[in-house]
């Protein structure tokens, strides 16, 4: 029940995009498109952004946008706005049913 | 509106027992899978367990399995997460999830803290 890899830190300026990576195995998100990311404010509970690699849950804005390449996944955060400075997870489902997630990147918009 | 309040935290000697509480409210609760995920204080998030719709199916992380138990009342809308044998390294922040799809967590409540310490 390894976590997946994620950078600890990305950054962008305002109306820049920036992208996440998220690295696994073919045992977790090599395996099944069962990948998700959320966000999480400071002292917030998390926030689900991406689901199923590619789909957006209704109220997350388009500009939040998932890939997967192999046993990597992807989020992409076109024209960054202040809000969107938080701590970003990724997970995936993991065979012997259960769930693994990413260490976590801190995303700064500077 | 989905609604998710978790209670039960608190502080704890090692070796003890403390039992969460996850009241839903706002969507058929029955229907749901759900899972618990923690987060030390300062660290990621970590996934303990979840489970099926009619609670006879479960799942926990090997850092937990075998001390603690996860359950539900589908009559009261409740979730629960029986934790024994507490660790210091089980000190965190304890969130309840509803699953939209078994793995993928649509809904957080917003926490409840766990301190192991002597």
């Amino acid at each position: 029940q390894s976590a997946l890899t994620q950078p600890p830190s990305a950054s962008g300026s305002p109306g820049q995009s920036v992208t996440i990576s998220c690295t696994g195995t073919s045992s977790d998100i090599g395996g099944y498109q069962y990948v998700s990311w959320y966000q999480q404010h400071p002292g917030k509970a998390p926030k689900l952004m991406i689901y199923e690699v590619t789909k957006r849950p209704s109220g997350v804005p388009d500009r939040f946008s998932g890939s997967k390449s192999g046993n990597t996944a992807s989020l992409t955060v076109s024209g960054l706005q202040a809000e969107d400075e938080a701590d970003y997870y990724c997970s995936s489902f993991v065979g012997s049913n259960i769930v693994v997630f990413g260490g976590g990147t801190k995303l700064t918009v500077l | 509106e989905v609604q998710l309040g978790e209670s039960g935290g608190g502080l704890v000697q090692p070796g003890g027992s403390l039992r969460l509480s996850c009241a839903a409210s706002g969507f058929t609760f029955s229907s749901h899978w759900m899972h618990w995920v923690r987060q030390a204080p300062g660290k990621g998030l970590v996934w303990v367990s979840r489970i099926r719709t009619d609670g006879k199916y479960t799942d926990y992380a090997d850092s937990v399995k075998g001390r603690f138990t996860i359950s539900r009342d589908n009559a009261k809308n409740t979730l629960y997460l029986q934790m024994n044998s507490l660790r210091a390294e089980d000190t965190a922040v304890y969130y309840c999830a509803r699953a939209s799809s078994a793995p993928t967590m649509d809904y957080w409540g917003q926490g409840t803290l766990v301190t192991v310490s002597s």
